[in-house]
């Protein structure tokens, strides 16, 4: 079976930084994404890992471990424009289907 | 500009009602797909289609039907035997191939009347 989980809920303050965790249990493992989604609006592509290790995008990092099913995404000097879901997302084994979890509700305060 | 299209943004459904969603994407994608989102939930694939003229059922079928007549265009129609239908509907096109980056529109909200 295939299963994703991560945090409903998250908050933090403006300028610091949050790590929003992802576990995946998959038959198989074809890569894992991270999707922004603001409240109303389309996901939108965050990132893609395939092998372990951090990766980093401006203030957005996103790392792996595929022995642990682990991924997390590390944002870094948040703003207030930060505060989205963040979804993450596997891809079915042998399939192009994506698996998503439920989502982190990540709300940056002032 | 290069991107996915969905209309309307909001759709009202009356009892015993078939609506259908639009779905347009000029990213030359091979692969579609149809999304439902409902609130504290993931979204879960309604049906996709990884070539034209072809589409298979997803997680959450019953109730809605699907064509791929063109490459750019995948409908998507909720018919009156989804009981259920409020949602956020999200079409995605991806190229089907490694990585598999799905894209998606802005959606379209559909209520009930």
């Amino acid at each position: 079976g295939q299963n994703i989980d991560q945090p409903t809920e998250m908050t933090a303050t403006e300028g610091a930084i949050v790590q929003i965790n992802c576990t995946y249990q998959t038959s198989g493992f074809n890569g894992l994404f991270w999707y922004q989604q603001h409240a109303g609006e389309a996901p939108t592509f965050l990132s893609y890992n395939v092998l372990d290790g951090l990766e980093e995008k401006g203030r957005f990092s996103s790392f792996l471990s595929r022995s642990k099913g682990y991924s997390y995404l590390l944002l870094k000097e948040l703003q207030m424009k930060d505060s989205a879901s963040y979804l993450c997302a596997a891809p079915s084994y042998n399939t192009d289907k994506l698996i998503f979890g439920t989502g982190t509700r990540l709300q940056v305060f002032p | 500009d290069g991107g996915i299209t969905q209309s309307p943004k909001y759709l009202f459904r009356k009892e015993g009602q078939n609506v259908t969603l639009s779905c347009e994407q000029n990213l030359n994608h091979d692969a579609m797909y149809w999304y439902r989102q409902d609130p504290g939930q993931g979204l879960r694939l309604i049906y996709y289609s990884q070539i034209v003229n072809d589409f298979q059922k997803g997680d959450i079928a019953e109730g809605y039907s699907v064509s791929r007549e063109k490459k750019e265009s995948f409908p998507l129609t909720v018919t009156s035997a989804q009981k259920n239908p409020t949602a956020f509907y999200l079409c995605a096109s991806g190229n089907g191939q490694d990585q598999n980056i799905q894209y998606f529109g802005a959606g379209t909200r559909l209520s009930v009347l």
